[in-house]
């Protein structure tokens, strides 16, 4: 059965700073990769998705991704974080050949910025 | 252009009791999937409905069953609650997946029912 990892459960880190959430995933076939953001008191909202193409995926508030194959991984980062960006992140999978595209999430980090 | 709505937004039980949620989803949307999300996990996969149908289950025992009217809406409905299914509940919402050839739409969740299990 597939699964996805979110290497880091808690980030804490300072506004300006870079970020740099992780997320593997254990599945031999093509998949559709997924980040979603949950902000305190709201719901999960999509912050971008890669289904083919360039690796290299933007995504929305300044958020990018980049997809590499070889290492199973989607990698989330921003170059500068603000306070408004504190919220729990989840890494989320589906398989291309599942024709229902039923999502895998990984278990999510909370990311605090700090003033 | 009116989100995924659910109803209730919070919801009290005890133990052996029974519940219902219900789920809107996006227009223009007519497929609803179902999640449950426990505190500090990510959300897992219950069960998804298409043309009234359930069309894909997760690892939920029957306790967990579903209903997708003729307007897209649906219910999940809980039997004989456990303390253990304390949890927020989600839907998810998108367009027609053709159960035919690769998946490539996107879900969209709507803010959720808390439920507690007393």
């Amino acid at each position: 059965a597939q699964s996805v990892s979110q290497h880091n459960h808690h980030v804490i880190l300072s506004e300006a700073a870079s970020l740099e959430l992780g997320c593997n995933y254990s599945y031999g076939g093509t998949v559709n990769l997924f980040w979603y953001v949950q902000y305190p008191g709201q719901h999960l909202q999509l912050l971008l998705k890669y289904f083919s193409g360039d690796p290299l995926v933007k995504g929305i508030k300044g958020f990018e991704a980049e997809f590499i194959k070889s290492k199973f991984s989607f990698n989330l980062r921003k170059p500068s974080v603000q306070w408004s960006d504190t919220a729990e992140y989840f890494c989320a999978v589906n398989v291309r050949t599942d024709s229902w595209g039923k999502l895998q999430f990984g278990a999510g980090t909370q990311v605090v910025v700090t003033p | 252009d009116a989100g995924v709505t659910q109803s209730p937004t919070h919801l009290i039980k005890t133990r052996g009791q029974q519940v219902t949620l219900r789920c809107s989803p996006k227009s223009g949307h007519d497929t609803v999937s179902w999640y449950q999300q426990a505190l500090g996990q990510g959300p897992q996969f219950i069960f998804q409905y298409y043309e009234e149908e359930e069309r894909q289950r997760g690892n939920f025992p029957d306790r967990f069953s579903g209903h997708q009217f003729p307007n897209y809406s649906s219910e999940l409905n809980v039997n004989a609650l456990l303390l253990g299914d304390s949890a927020l509940y989600l839907c998810a919402s998108s367009t027609s997946p053709s159960g035919r050839g690769p998946h490539t739409d996107t879900q969209y969740f709507g803010p959720g029912t808390r439920l507690t299990v007393l």
